[in-house]
């Protein structure tokens, strides 16, 4: 099955500083991918949609210089909070699908990364 | 945009009954509705979807039923067991990006 593969699994930064989050599909090309924020016992909620080689489309209250999005190529998309605040610290998760043609509507999850800002 | 709603947000039962979840969206537009299970420290994992223009879909334990009139979609778990404790997530998707329901903490108890 379709692996998609996040890193770091968790990593703690200093308030004002940025930090960068990865998420690879490891065996097939993903077409679209979505970064979530999941906070404790709470739902998924999409901050953006990225198409390879296009800019993302943020969701409504997501600011996007502050949460920078890089879907630089098929299988790679780059997920950089910059001056981060302790706010920022959460779960964030991406998903990526595949040619509809192979693997339908499915999308599927990375790991996930958790952020601490300190 | 679109809005889905589950319920309930904590589902208990003891091994061997049934479980269902419900959810319902708001826009007609939404014509793929997936179903993931997350456990506890893992990713969202699908288990089952069903598509606009189906009504009832079954995979061993598990059924997912769509009624698109009345906007509303539901999990049904069968023989329920405790590896079946999780969080799971319905979403409904327009256009290919889905909108999650806030999650059920569904809880076995052996």
């Amino acid at each position: 099955g379709a692996v998609v593969s996040q890193h770091p699994s968790r990593v703690i930064c200093k308030s004002g500083t940025s930090v960068k989050i990865e998420c690879r599909s490891l065996d097939f090309q993903a077409t679209t991918m979505f970064w979530y924020r999941q906070f404790p016992k709470q739902s998924l909620m999409l901050m953006a949609t990225s198409n390879e080689g296009s800019k993302a489309t943020y969701e409504q209250g997501v600011e996007k210089d502050k949460f920078l999005i890089n879907h630089a190529s098929l299988t790679l998309s780059t997920l950089t909070v910059t001056s981060a605040h302790p706010e920022d610290s959460s779960f964030y998760i991406c998903s990526a699908r595949g040619e509809k043609r192979k693997y339908g509507n499915t999308i599927y999850f990375g790991e996930g990364s958790w952020l601490t800002v300190v | 945009g679109e809005n889905v709603e589950q319920h309930p947000s904590t589902l208990s039962v003891q091994e061997g009954d049934s479980a269902v979840i419900k959810c319902t969206y708001s826009d007609s537009a939404s014509n793929y509705f997936p179903w993931y299970k997350q456990e506890l420290g893992k990713r969202p994992q699908l288990i089952i979807d069903i598509r606009s223009n189906v009504g009832e879909k079954k995979d061993q334990r598990i059924a997912v039923t769509l009624n698109k009139t009345a906007k509303h979609f539901s999990l049904h778990i069968t023989e329920t067991q405790p590896e079946d404790s999780a969080v799971y997530f319905c979403a409904a998707s327009i256009r290919d990006i889905p909108t999650f329901g806030r999650g059920t903490s569904l809880i076995v108890h052996p």
